[in-house]
Formats: C-alpha cells, sequence, structure tokens
C-alpha cells in the first residue's frame, strides 16, 4: 500500500519561499510509470494542480503559478518537494502531494498539509 | 492550458435520488478523465477513471460517461455517505480539475 506525507513549516512569511517535501513510503518512486504531483485547495474552494515530476527529473508546471514553482525529486530518499516563491496570502492553502499515471489518474494522495502565509 | 467547466456548482437532492454532474472540456481529452469525492477535511477519492471505468472498491451506484469534450458523473440512487463535493479531472494534457459540485441534503 503506497503512502505519502507531506512535511514543512506549516507558517510562512509573506515575499520568502514555501518549501515542502513528501516521503513516498510502500512503492519507489524510481521505479516508473507514475507522475508525483502536488496540488493545492485554498480554504473552502476547490482543488488547484501545482504540477508534477517524473522520477527521471522531468518537470511540469500549471502555467499560472510557473514563474514561481519548482519541483525536484531526489530518489534516494524517494522524496520530491516543492518549493513557491515570492508567497503572498493567496498562496495559503492545504497543499497535497499525490501520485498519478496517466490513464487512471491520481490514485493515491497525501493526508495534506496547511500552509499559512502571514506575517 | 485545457479549461474543465462543471456543472451545476452545487445541488439539493434525497437519499434514493439520481443525480447527475457533467464537465466540459475546452477541447477534445478523448476519454482521459475521471471524477473525484472529497468531504471536509479528507483528501479526494477516485470514483471513476477513464471516463467510465469504476474504481476498485467504489459502490456500483456511481457511474461515468462521455468522451471528446463531454463528460457526465451518475449517482443511481444517493445514499447518506455520498453528500460530499465532487470534481471532475483531465490529464490528457497535465492535470486540470473542475470546479467542483457540492452535494447537499435536501
Amino acid at each position: 500500500q503506497v503512502q505519502l506525507q507531506e512535511s514543512g513549516p506549516g507558517l510562512v512569511k509573506p515575499s520568502q519561499t514555501l518549501s515542502l517535501t513528501c516521503t513516498v513510503s510502500g512503492g519507489s518512486i524510481s521505479s516508473g510509470g507514475y507522475y508525483w504531483s502536488w496540488i493545492r485547495q485554498h480554504p473552502g474552494k476547490g482543488l488547484e494542480w501545482i504540477g508534477y515530476i517524473y522520477y527521471s527529473g522531468s518537470t511540469y508546471y500549471n502555467p499560472s503559478l510557473k514563474s514561481r514553482v519548482t519541483i525536484s525529486v531526489d530518489t534516494s530518499k524517494n522524496q520530491f518537494s516543492l518549493k513557491l516563491s515570492s508567497v503572498t496570502a493567496a498562496d495559503t492553502a492545504v497543499y497535497y502531494c499525490a501520485r498519478e499515471k496517466t490513464g487512471t489518474l491520481i490514485d493515491y494522495w497525501g493526508q495534506g498539509t496547511l500552509v499559512t502565509v502571514s506575517s | 492550458a485545457i479549461q474543465m467547466t462543471q456543472s451545476p456548482s452545487s445541488l439539493s437532492a434525497s437519499v434514493g435520488d439520481r443525480v447527475t454532474i457533467t464537465c466540459r472540456a475546452s477541447q477534445g481529452i478523448r476519454n482521459d478523465l475521471g471524477w473525484y469525492q472529497q468531504k471536509p477535511g479528507k483528501a479526494p477519492k477516485l470514483l471513476i477513471y477513464a471516463a467510465s471505468s469504476l474504481q476498485s472498491g467504489v459502490p456500483s451506484r456511481f457511474s461515468g460517461s462521455g468522451s471528446g469534450t463531454d463528460f457526465t458523473l451518475t449517482i443511481s440512487s444517493l445514499q447518506p455517505e455520498d453528500f460530499a463535493t465532487y470534481y471532475c479531472l483531465q490529464d490528457y494534457n497535465q492535470l486540470t480539475f473542475g470546479g467542483g459540485t457540492k452535494v447537499e441534503i435536501k
């Protein structure tokens, strides 16, 4: 059973960089076939895809966030990470990491972590 | 980027009702679409993938249909545990979620 767990600061100051890590257990990121995603959900709102990474390091980002987003992978630790720069209060959201496979969509999600941007 | 327009944004229904939610893609996406159910404070749960394939463990009262640009999620007989928010998701070209449909008790 694959499990994903987000970790990182729950509070970030405006203009700083939000950094989160997702640790995958029960399966190897290096096994291929899956895209490892970050998704966020503003309080009381819908879901927004941020981007994803393949184990090889290939990345794909939501065009609306592309200028501020970096997703990286550390296969030795079975982790992938999100960095979102120059944050504002509008970046306050629950951030989810997830596993996606073309054709079968996102089948595993982390529990989500709330990140608040505030001074 | 592909846009997904989901309707309605909310609906009120009673236990036993048949419920239909639709998603329209801004361009053809073959059958690269799925449906999720989300309850408050929880991650979304996959119900349907490839437009009409039922995810393992999901009750058969959930069904999906469509191809190209127009898709439908149907709940044949609404149960108390089905009151939740539903989202469509396309993965034809990167990922895009629909805006969501909140299903409330009438």
